[in-house]
């Protein structure tokens, strides 16, 4: 069976631009989280999705917004992007919002210029 | 060999000893406890969880032992083998509650297996 998938797995983008990354679950899971992971560092929740709805959202700034798809996909969207904004942006998969253990795809590497 | 997973960033064991990760966890909420292994490039990958209820929960070459009292966490790998290289996370969180806040990581312990 497919992990999560995220894509695209490298982004370049310049400052005040915005960017679009993609996260499509394990087969069957319902819940999809959002964490930014700078170099160096353990990562660092952004956003919890179940079932369509948000769950739980963690100190980032309204820049930060994402969605969830009726297939259970999630797009996570970053507005006027900050040079602090490079990171690794791993999503993770549950079956349920609350009930874990999360499993992580291997992340979008966003570099901003 | 021993280590404070927040205190101490690397741990350097020899190939075939056992290896023996700490976590210290702030939240005494925190009723679910994870450990992650992160290679380099690439996503954390599950390792073990625990939930409070349980003191120690043994996988394939790990254990994971709780200390709710002192709120530590460890991570035991027996036989460390050259493939268990990486960075070690623990995480935490409230099991089955309301709030969904997510994972809170620690800043995890790099293990580097000597030959």
């Amino acid at each position: 069976d497919a992990g999560v998938t995220q894509s695209p797995t490298h982004l370049i983008k310049t400052r005040g631009q915005h960017v679009t990354l993609r996260c499509s679950p394990i087969s069957g899971h319902k819940s999809v989280s959002w964490y930014q992971q700078v170099l160096g560092q353990g990562p660092q929740f952004i956003f919890q999705y179940y079932e369509k709805e948000e769950r739980g959202r963690g100190n980032f700034p309204d820049r930060f917004s994402a969605r969830q798809f009726p297939n259970y996909s999630s797009e996570l969207n970053v507005n006027a992007l900050l040079l602090g904004d490079s990171a690794l942006y791993l999503c993770a998969s549950s079956f349920q919002g609350a009930v874990q253990p999360q499993h992580f795809g291997d992340g979008t590497r966003l570099s901003i210029l | 060999g021993e280590s404070v997973g927040l205190h101490l960033p690397t741990l350097s064991v020899q190939e075939g000893d056992n290896s023996i990760i700490n976590c210290a966890y702030s939240n005494s909420a925190s009723d679910y406890f994870i450990w992650y292994k992160q290679e380099s490039g690439k996503g954390p990958q599950f390792i073990i969880d625990i939930r409070s209820n349980m003191d120690k929960r043994q996988g394939q070459r790990v254990t994971v032992l709780l200390n709710k009292t002192v709120k530590h966490l460890s991570l035991q790998i027996a036989a460390t083998q050259p493939g268990d290289s990486a960075v070690y996370f623990c995480a935490e969180n409230i099991y089955g509650g309301r709030r969904a806040d997510g994972l809170t990581f620690g800043k995890g312990t790099h293990l580097i297996i000597q030959p």
